[in-house]
């Protein structure tokens, strides 16, 4: 049982590459979650999805798409990277407490990505 | 949509004291405010948690207290130890309850 899994682990891009994380869990979790993590400013909302085949925008969506064409995949897209885009990147999945209320947070290790 | 106000973002105590973190949320619907700690180069992991239906839950040597008139909640360590230390974050629901935004951390440091 692995729990939630992201790949890579680190990456450098130069400015305007584009790149692909991707968050992989085994829980059987209908809600999937993007989190960036910059010092002082906590772990701020990308993108998330209740479910298979949708995706919400969280706090800090700019730059970013998502896709959740499977149950367990959770994939985070940056087109265009930017420097301001480096940052530590957080999946995490829950379970459905029903009612569309979240559970437990379970996060990956991140993913550290660096913009030159 | 909501946010999470935290206090303080630094917190220094001696081996044995206690620790209080302090937030505050914006959204009265929320109903669910836990508390994730995470240690150096860890990922965050839940400790404790509380739900609207009750003021205050325990689990050993930390508490969580929550006003829901106030839109406040606190997490309180007793007795710390040196492997208390690490950064705690605080969360609330999103308006639709499908998400947890977090505080911006408080990095609590015990010195023996």
């Amino acid at each position: 049982n692995a729990g939630v899994t992201q790949t890579p682990k680190f990456r450098v891009l130069k400015t305007g590459q584009s790149m692909t994380l991707l968050c992989a869990q085994d829980m059987n979790h209908e809600y999937m979650y993007w989190y960036r993590q910059d010092p002082g400013m906590g772990l701020r909302l990308i993108h998330y999805s209740v479910g298979e085949g949708t995706t919400a925008k969280g706090e800090v969506p700019d730059g970013y798409n998502v896709s959740r064409l499977k149950k367990q995949n959770f994939l985070l897209g940056l087109e265009s990277a930017a420097p301001s885009q480096t940052s530590v990147y957080f999946c995490a999945s829950s379970y459905s407490r029903g009612s569309g209320n979240t559970g437990e947070l379970f996060f990956g290790e991140g993913s550290r990505l660096t913009v030159l | 949509g909501e946010n999470v106000e935290q206090h303080p973002s630094t917190l220094s105590v001696q081996e044995g004291d206690s620790a209080v973190i302090k937030c505050t949320y914006s959204d009265s619907a929320s109903n669910y405010f836990p508390w994730y700690k995470q240690e150096l180069g860890k990922r965050p992991q839940l400790i404790i948690d509380i739900r609207s239906n009750v003021g205050e839950k325990k689990d050993q040597r930390i508490a969580v207290t929550l006003n829901k008139t106030a839109k406040h909640f606190s997490l309180h360590i007793t007795e710390t130890q040196p492997e208390d230390s690490a950064v705690y974050f605080c969360a609330a629901l999103n308006q639709a309850g499908t998400a947890l935004i977090f505080g911006k951390g408080t990095t609590l440091s015990v010195s023996s």
